[in-house]
């Protein structure tokens, strides 16, 4: 199998404080994960690229110090959003491929973010 | 840069019928492509991945096709039931690239 685990899968915070989701492929090695945001009736948002033990590549218009990203072992991503506001509020979505590479990408259960 | 292309946006159909998702997308030197299905308030379930060098692929009561060259992908789906309601999202991923690029998904309601 392929399994992909999110915690929290939900979480209510207020303004200002960090939250931190974590990604964890239960039964296979990922040397990607990838974390993405989804808003209602929207199409998934890629917004970072993570490489275990090296800095994450962050697409345009992402800002890398509020959403913090750690890929420190072959199973395990943290996103982290620091100092959240209520805009942050989202559905983020995590995914993750093989160590041996078949193109397919596996995609954890969510977890749904409400900035109070 | 790519552009992935859902339609219809919505669709409902009774139990029982035979349905044609389709996908389109705008740079047709891709790597794969992949069909999940979205439940509310849930993360993706893979469906069916399409390799480039692929016609189609097959799964149960799904069948899933990509002509490449014209920058189509369709999603079909046998004998409707109504658990096959969900959101249906087709993403598509470049040649050396891992990113995918994601339309904004069809949304399927099968009626009893």
């Amino acid at each position: 199998g392929a399994v992909v685990s999110q915690h929290p899968s939900w979480v209510i915070c207020k303004s200002g404080t960090s939250v931190k989701i974590e990604c964890r492929s239960l039964d296979f090695q990922a040397t990607t994960m990838f974390w993405y945001r989804q808003f209602p009736k929207q199409s998934l948002m890629l917004m970072a690229t993570s490489n275990e033990g090296s800095k994450a590549t962050y697409e345009q218009g992402v800002e890398k110090d509020k959403f913090l990203i750690n890929h420190a072992s072959l199973t395990l991503s943290t996103l982290t959003v620091t100092s959240a506001h209520p805009e942050d509020s989202s559905f983020y979505i995590c995914s993750a491929s093989k160590v041996i590479n078949t193109g397919e990408l596996f995609f954890g259960e969510g977890s749904r973010l409400t900035v109070l | 840069k790519q552009e992935v292309t859902q339609i219809p946006a919505a669709l409902s159909v009774p139990e029982g019928e035979n349905l044609v998702l389709n996908c389109s997308f705008t740079d047709s030197a891709i790597y794969n492509l992949q069909w999940f299905r979205q439940d509310p308030g849930k993360g993706l379930t893979s469906l069916l991945l399409i390799q480039s060098s692929q016609r189609e692929q097959t799964s149960g009561r799904l069948n899933a096709s990509l002509d490449k060259s014209s920058g189509r992908s369709t999603l079909y789906i046998a004998a409707s039931q109504p658990g096959d309601s969900a959101t249906y999202l087709c993403a598509v991923r470049q040649g050396g690239s891992e990113k995918l690029v994601f339309g904004k998904g069809t949304k399927l309601t099968v009626n009893p």
